[in-house]
């Protein structure tokens, strides 16, 4: 069974700095793909970054990257130079071959002023 | 913009009176979803379909049903709706099921049960 874990349920980051919001996940599919949505309090699912299990490279979008650490079976999500408009839900999923997505239990971040 | 819509944002029901929650998408994507979220959780997939074929979770109570009667439309149809049921309901679409394909949401309706 496919799960995913994001052991932080709250952080706290000053603005303009640098934050690392965790996941890790769990397959014996070797093909998967790994995603991270954004919830604000609107409550929309604003999809920021994709990793597939076969790229070399880690992905990014714009202030996004994707710390994909495959043996580690880690994809953490790093945001550079916060905004206050980045404070919201953040979910980490998974997807395997012929399956839905996985959804973590999601890290709710504060960017401070 | 291509996109999700979901009507309304906000949807007021009394306990056990049938509800309607729809989504449309212009994005011609083969797959549609339903999710059920409550506070602070993460989406709980209720059903979705596949161009028409439609496809159920197991844990999803008899209670919720769902037609797709063409390619941009989707419903979700709560036909006793309990206290419990009380939720925002999202929608989402995706161009197929490979594992690399990326579910696209709706701003979502929030549902509440007097």
């Amino acid at each position: 069974a496919q799960k995913i874990t994001q052991t932080q349920p709250g952080m706290f980051v000053q603005e303009k700095e640098a934050v690392t919001l965790d996941c890790t996940y769990d397959t014996s599919d070797p093909s998967y793909g790994l995603f991270w949505y954004k919830q604000p309090s609107s409550g929309e699912m604003i999809f920021l970054i994709y990793q597939g299990s076969y790229d070399q490279q880690n992905a990014t979008e714009g202030r996004y990257s994707l710390n994909f650490q495959k043996a580690r079976k880690s994809a953490n999500l790093v945001i550079s130079a916060s905004q206050l408009g980045d404070s919201a839900m953040y979910f980490c999923a998974m997807r395997g071959r012929g399956q839905n997505f996985v959804f973590g239990p999601g890290t709710r971040l504060s960017v401070l002023p | 913009d291509a996109m999700v819509i979901q009507n309304p944002r906000y949807q007021v029901t009394q306990f056990g009176k049938p509800v309607t929650l729809s989504c449309s998408q212009t994005l011609n994507h083969n797959v549609m979803y339903w999710y059920q979220q409550k506070s602070s959780q993460a989406p709980k997939l209720l059903f979705h379909y596949y161009d028409k074929d439609f496809n159920n979770e197991a844990d999803t109570p008899d209670n919720f049903q769902s037609r797709r009667p063409n390619t941009s439309f989707c419903f979700l149809d709560i036909r006793s709706p309990g206290l419990g049921d009380a939720a925002m309901y999202l929608c989402a679409t995706s161009r197929d099921r490979g594992f690399g394909e990326t579910q696209y949401f709706g701003p979502g309706t929030r549902l509440l049960v007097l």
